[in-house]
């Protein structure tokens, strides 16, 4: 079963809303969540690394007053997309690093589709 | 610079032939190296990893195979399904990049019944 959960799978939002996406670690603490966003036909695009208790880590490009990310406890990170346009219609996938034993596997979400209007 | 390379885009194999799909990497500081496999609309599905310490991991019909000298991995599917159609990502980590994967393009593998 999934290790790591996401919600919503899909939502669709007015232009110049802002929208939550949350991510859960079911039966591991994760200190480190990522979020990608992926377009259409291309790979994953890492977004950022949220790290439990600390500001998140942006990759270059990304706004982090437009995707603000807040990982307030070991299971939970969300993604809020502020002010969303439909440019930011997108497929966006969290993944956590379970770090229990000596693995650092990890594992993803099922994805969110957002879909601004 | 892409790090993490999958040259081929796609690959189309017999029901219940081999798989066989490649990865290369530039970076020799990488240390643990996953596989993921992606359906269209999902989260990728993590398939089997293999630590730089190792030459080969296997599990189950999945077989991953190191090679550090040449900076390449394989992953071996056996014998390949129909269920296996999906796009195949190699992906490889640095613990001191708080293991932040790098990805691959992806490669799509097509079984053929």
């Amino acid at each position: 079963g999934a290790v790591v959960s996401q919600h919503p799978s899909r939502v669709i939002c007015k232009s110049g809303t802002s929208v939550k996406i949350e991510c859960r670690s079911l039966d591991f603490q994760a200190t480190t969540m990522f979020w990608y966003r992926q377009f259409p036909k291309q790979s994953l695009m890492l977004m950022a690394t949220s790290n439990e208790g600390s500001k998140a880590t942006y990759e270059q490009g990304v706004e982090k007053d437009k995707f603000l990310i807040n990982h307030a406890s070991l299971t939970l990170s969300t993604l809020t997309v502020t002010s969303a346009h439909p440019e930011d219609s997108s497929f966006y996938i969290c993944s956590a690093r379970d770090t229990r034993g000596s693995g650092n596997t990890i594992y993803f979400g099922e994805g969110s589709w957002l879909t601004v209007v | 610079d892409q790090q993490v390379k999958q040259n081929s885009p796609s690959l189309s194999v017999q029901e219940g032939r081999i798989s066989i799909l490649n990865c290369d990497y530039t970076n020799s500081m990488f240390d643990y190296f996953l596989w993921y496999k992606k359906y269209p609309a999902e989260g990728p599905t993590f398939l089997i990893s293999i630590s730089s310490i190792k030459d080969k991991n296997e599990d189950g019909r999945f077989t991953v195979f190191l090679n550090k000298s040449a900076k390449h991995l394989s992953l071996h599917i056996v014998p390949s399904q129909p269920g296996d159609s999906a796009v195949y990502f190699c992906a490889a980590s640095l613990m001191d990049s708080n293991y932040q994967l790098i990805w691959g393009a992806g490669t799509k593998l097509i079984i053929k019944p």
